[in-house]
């Protein structure tokens, strides 16, 4: 079975920082990989998504994570924030061909002071 | 409607009471996927249905929690004698399919308050 951990449970920076969201994974065999973000009062949606491939991927409003097989791990990223990305963050996994159960890792609150 | 439609949004019950949850897929979706999130546990996955069927059951927490769908359409997820333990947020999702590769739209979620 999969297992996620997400290091980071709350995380506080200010607009225009740089952000960096742990996220490793547990698994013997290959994996798809997802971020889900939940803003305040909304559900959850897809930011970015792993197949395969460029293991740097881009997602939706300026975000990207870099797949690391060696150490199963794959970090979000976002140069600048600003105080709309405040919202929960969710790193997930499912086992590649083996059908779409996710699983989740505990989630990063972000909060982006203005 | 366009995504994925939770009823209710909120529901409060006294511990010993049954519950329902009310799930409407996207049209067209035929994976549904039931999760739930608790304070503390994160997101949970509970059960899978592909077309009518739910191939595994292992997910769900107790005999007390059920699912149900039909019509490869809306799906309920029955708990019975709930329990405090059970007050968590109930979110289902949909997919075109089962397909490792397809995204996971989610609703809104039925928060469930136990007395």
């Amino acid at each position: 079975a999969q297992s996620v951990s997400q290091h980071n449970h709350h995380v506080i920076l200010s607009e225009a920082a740089s952000l960096e969201l742990g996220c490793n994974y547990s698994y013997g065999g290959t994996v798809n990989l997802f971020w889900y973000v939940q803003y305040p009062g909304q559900h959850l949606q897809l930011l970015l998504k792993y197949f395969s491939g460029d293991p740097l991927v881009k997602g939706i409003k300026g975000f990207e994570a870099e797949f690391i097989k060696s150490k199963f791990s794959f970090n979000l990223r976002k140069p600048s924030v600003q105080w709309s990305d405040t919202a929960e963050y969710f790193c997930a996994v499912n086992a590649k061909n083996a059908g779409n159960m996710l699983t989740f890792g505990g989630g990063t609150r972000l909060m982006v002071k203005p | 409607g366009a995504g994925v439609s939770q009823s209710p949004s909120n529901k409060v019950t006294e511990k010993g009471k049954d519950v329902e949850l009310r799930c409407d897929p996207i049209s067209g979706h035929t994976a549904l996927y039931w999760y739930r999130q608790s304070l503390g546990q994160g997101l949970e996955f509970l059960i899978y249905f592909q077309g009518n069927s739910a191939p595994d059951k292992s997910g769900l927490p107790s005999d007390r929690f059920s699912a149900e769908r039909t019509g490869g359409s809306v799906s309920t997820l029955t708990i019975q004698r709930t329990q405090q333990e059970d007050s968590a947020v109930y979110l289902c999702a949909s997919s075109l399919d089962f397909g490792s590769n397809q995204p996971q739209h989610f609703g809104d979620g039925t928060r469930l308050s136990i007395l």
